[in-house]
């Protein structure tokens, strides 16, 4: 299992530009997750889904979209890239069974606006 | 809410010591996980450790969840052992969301 996989691994963007962030596990999880986490700080949830067909916002979803038309992706979408943006982005998913409820993360998504 | 809180906030280390790290939580939780996030931003999962002790290594974990803390033992540290520790809970519901600690940043010197 590649387990879960993000591209791209870095990105510049220009104020106003917009971007895709992919993001695919192979593990047949039902929840995946979007993170940001800003330089020295903890990570915040943007949005999340439960399932295909099915997302919700985090704490943190202004600026972003999300879709989830399949059980493996969970692209995060950027409209209007903004300085605030600037961020390291993770990508994780878990199965949703209550016995096993540990994480996965992908390596990251370190994405810088200017 | 529940809170994680973890303890110290930042620690540093001559290459060969032992360390405790704390986690506090504050309400009943499902699960927890601690994560090391290296110095080039990956997160990698330590432990997956919702009650117990586990040891992977040098390192090692307890989980009280009657009490509400978990402790990450560091032993003979090393400097690649460098870099953000976090712990975060897991929260039953419908959205199972995990709730993060602030982390301890922790420097080895050789």
């Amino acid at each position: 299992n590649a387990g879960v996989t993000q591209t791209p691994k870095f990105r510049i963007l220009k104020i106003g530009q917009s971007m895709t962030l992919q993001c695919t596990q192979d593990m047949n999880h039902n929840y995946m997750y979007w993170y940001r986490q800003d330089p020295g700080m903890g990570l915040k949830l943007i949005y999340y889904s439960v399932g295909a067909g099915i997302t919700d916002k985090g704490e943190v979803p202004n600026g972003y979209n999300v879709s989830r038309s399949t059980t493996e992706d969970f692209p995060l979408r950027l409209e209007l890239a903004a300085p605030s943006q600037t961020s390291v982005y993770f990508c994780a998913s878990f199965q949703g069974v209550e016995k096993d409820n540990e994480q996965f993360f992908g390596p990251g998504t370190r994405l810088t606006v200017l | 809410g529940i809170q994680v809180e973890q303890s110290p906030p930042d620690l540093i280390l001559q290459e060969g010591a032992n360390s405790t790290l704390r986690c506090n939580f504050s309400d009943s939780v499902n699960n927890l996980q601690w994560f090391h996030q290296n110095p080039w931003g990956q997160l990698i999962n330590l432990f997956y450790i919702p009650s117990g002790t586990k040891q992977n290594g040098r390192l090692s974990a307890t989980t009280v969840a009657t009490e509400r803390y978990s402790l990450l033992y560091i032993s003979s540290s090393q400097t690649t052992d460098s870099g953000v520790y976090f712990c975060a809970v897991f929260v039953a519901g419908n959205n199972r969301k995990l709730i993060w600690g602030l982390g301890t940043s922790l420097a080895v010197n050789p």
